[in-house]
Order: structure tokens, then C-alpha cells, then sequence
């Protein structure tokens, strides 16, 4: 089973606004990762946050984890037509050398 | 400096038949593996090799077998193809458990 689910599926928002999606996992972490794919593309590396870490800024983004609920969250502010994509987080696992990806959040920037 | 390559992006087989997707890379990564993302999932990873001379089995490991040549390249093989195995394929390779960086995939369909 995977590792990770994100919330909400599928987001639509206006050009301009911000827009947050939630992941959550099971099992401990070393990092969690968040990846963009745009359609019909291979996935994008966004932005690591280590375990120990809270909070991490790249750009427009933000990215939240609380491993005691065993979540994260990312932010993207003042979203921009082109960055319409899925968004996919991705857990490894402590014991091993593999990722595990969510569902991916569909998200849609209307211009 | 290509980054992550795949081999082919289209294919198209019948029930039974046999083929092997390839993949390279150039940044001299220790660890590589292959995924299968299907409609509305995430992606889940097939197999993984953490080291030149080593692989592992994923999360849906059936059907499927792996070849790590060399550093550079990490095939997979599909012995005799079903209809469950229509998907599209993503190779990539990291360092570690760190960002992964990805191939533009390969659309597999099976008849």
C-alpha cells in the first residue's frame, strides 16, 4: 500500500491565489519530498524537507511537517496559469532505499 | 548532460509478447528505479537498485524483471506482457534517498 495520500484530489483557484495541499503518511520518515508533473511529463523535484525539520521556503513555495500527525502541507502563493499541474509527495522509508508517492493533488490555476 | 533517458516512449505489444524498456543516466547516481503510474494513482514503484550490482523488489514486483548493467543503466523486462501491465513507466535515479530526477516515461500498451 502506499505511503502517502494527499487532500485534496483535485483543487481549482483563480490566478493569484494561493493554493495548499495536504499529505499524510503511515510509517517514520527521514524526508519528505514534494514533485510536480505536469501532463504527460516525468515528475519535477520541488522542494525536501528533512524529519527534523518544521518549515521550508523555496520561492512561492512553503512547506509544512508535523511528524507527530504525520502530515505535511505545501503552499503555493500567488499561483501563476503555469502552475497547473499534479502535485505528488513522496516518503522514504527509514528501513530501506525507496520512495513511496501519494495520489497526487490536481491542481488548476484559472487565468 | 541529458539527465535521466528512456527508452521506448511509445509501445505497443500483444498478450504474451516480451520487451524490455531501457533507461540511462548521466549524472553518475548510485541508485535507480523503475515505477508504474496508472490513471488517478500515484506512482508505485516496481523495482529499485541501490547500488551497481544490487536490486530490490517494490511494491509490485510481479511480472517484471530488472537488470542494473552498469552504473549508468537500469533495464526492465516484461517477459510476456498482460493487459494489467498497460500503464506508463518512469525510470529515475537519485543519490540516496534525496531528490530523484526522472525520465519523460514510456506509454505501454498491451492488447
Amino acid at each position: 500500500s502506499q505511503q502517502g495520500e494527499e487532500d485534496p484530489q483535485a483543487l481549482s483557484i483563480q490566478e493569484g491565489e494561493n493554493a495548499t495541499m495536504n499529505c499524510s503518511y503511515k510509517t517514520s520518515i527521514n524526508n519528505l519530498q514534494w514533485y510536480r508533473q505536469n501532463s504527460g511529463r516525468g515528475l519535477v523535484h520541488l522542494i525536501l524537507i528533512r524529519s527534523n525539520e518544521r518549515e521550508k521556503h523555496s520561492g512561492r513555495l512553503r512547506v509544512t511537517l508535523d511528524t507527530s500527525k504525520k502530515s505535511s502541507s505545501l503552499l503555493i502563493t500567488a499561483s501563476r496559469a503555469a502552475d497547473t499541474a499534479s502535485y505528488f509527495c513522496a516518503t522514504d522509508a527509514r528501513s530501506g532505499n525507496q520512495f513511496y508517492f501519494g495520489t497526487g493533488t490536481s491542481l488548476t490555476v484559472i487565468p | 548532460n541529458a539527465g535521466v533517458t528512456q527508452t521506448p516512449k511509445f509501445q505497443v505489444l500483444k498478450t504474451g509478447q516480451s520487451m524490455t524498456l531501457q533507461c540511462a543516466q548521466d549524472m553518475n547516481h548510485n541508485s535507480m528505479y523503475w515505477y508504474r503510474q496508472d490513471p488517478g494513482m500515484g506512482l508505485r514503484l516496481i523495482y529499485y537498485s541501490a547500488s551497481e550490482g544490487t536490486t530490490d523488489k517494490g511494491e509490485v514486483p510481479n511480472g517484471y524483471n530488472v537488470s542494473r548493467l552498469n552504473k549508468r543503466e537500469f533495464s526492465l523486462r516484461l517477459e510476456s506482457a498482460a493487459p494489467s501491465q498497460t500503464s506508463v513507466y518512469f525510470c529515475a535515479s537519485s543519490e540516496y534517498t534525496y531528490e530523484q530526477y526522472f525520465g519523460p516515461g514510456t506509454r505501454l500498451t498491451v492488447t
